[in-house]
């Protein structure tokens, strides 16, 4: 069975630029969650959709969004990137939202 | 959200058995303890979980104290790509509500050639 897969794995952008993230799940898991990770913070939990609803969501302000679409698959967004979004955006898929989650590659975003 | 602590960093000698230690002294009776690893450059990988006994995968042991205070991830035989940040995290499992992972600094695990 093919893992969670992110697209694209890196990008950059520049300050006040917008930019979405893009996470396919492995088949048959209907939960994804999205994670940051940096250097200063660590891995930090952002937000988790179930059945295209938004289930729980982290303590990040509003420029950070994301959806859930009936095929399972998720995007995050980031509008007004700020120099501290840069970091590595991680997509994690279960097929409930109580059950293991496993990870994709991530995506590394650098804001500039 | 119960907290876990670990040791910053350890090291091991390729082939020996590592045992990457956990406390967790305010778990509570519905917490499955996980543990996940990443490797340099890659998103997180699920190792093992449990709740009360000790588990057993292909990958690793997971060693539960019996008062759930502690817990220890055993690798029998480590080999150099088992070299990662070692992750313990407490999870709830009851009710309805979000099960997240709150991930904390981890243990940087070096094999020794």
């Amino acid at each position: 069975k093919a893992g969670v897969t992110q697209t694209p794995r890196y990008l950059i952008k520049t300050r006040g630029q917008q930019v979405t993230l893009s996470c396919s799940p492995i088949s048959g898991h209907r939960s994804v969650s999205w994670y940051q990770q940096t250097p200063g913070q660590g891995l930090q939990f952002l937000f988790e959709y179930f059945s295209e609803t938004q289930r729980n969501k982290g303590n990040f302000p509003g420029r950070f969004s994301g959806r859930q679409f009936s095929n399972s698959r998720s995007e995050m967004n980031v509008s007004t990137l700020e120099l501290g979004d840069s970091a590595l955006y991680l997509c994690a898929s279960s097929p409930r939202i109580q059950e293991t989650q496993y990870f994709g590659p991530g995506t590394r975003l650098l804001v500039l | 959200d119960a907290k876990t602590t670990q040791p910053n960093s350890m090291e091991s000698n390729e082939e020996e058995p590592v045992h990457l230690p956990c406390n967790h002294s305010t778990i509570s009776g519905t917490d499955y303890i996980h543990w996940y690893r990443q490797l340099p450059s890659q998103g997180p990988e699920y190792v093992i979980h449990g709740l009360t006994s000790n588990v057993n995968n292909r990958m690793a042991s997971l060693a539960i104290a019996e008062d759930r205070k502690s817990s220890t991830l055993i690798l029998h035989r480590a080999t150099l790509r088992d070299a990662a940040v070692y992750y313990c995290i407490l999870r709830p499992y009851s009710g309805a509500g979000s099960y997240q992972l709150t991930f904390g600094k981890g243990t940087k695990l070096s094999v020794i050639p």
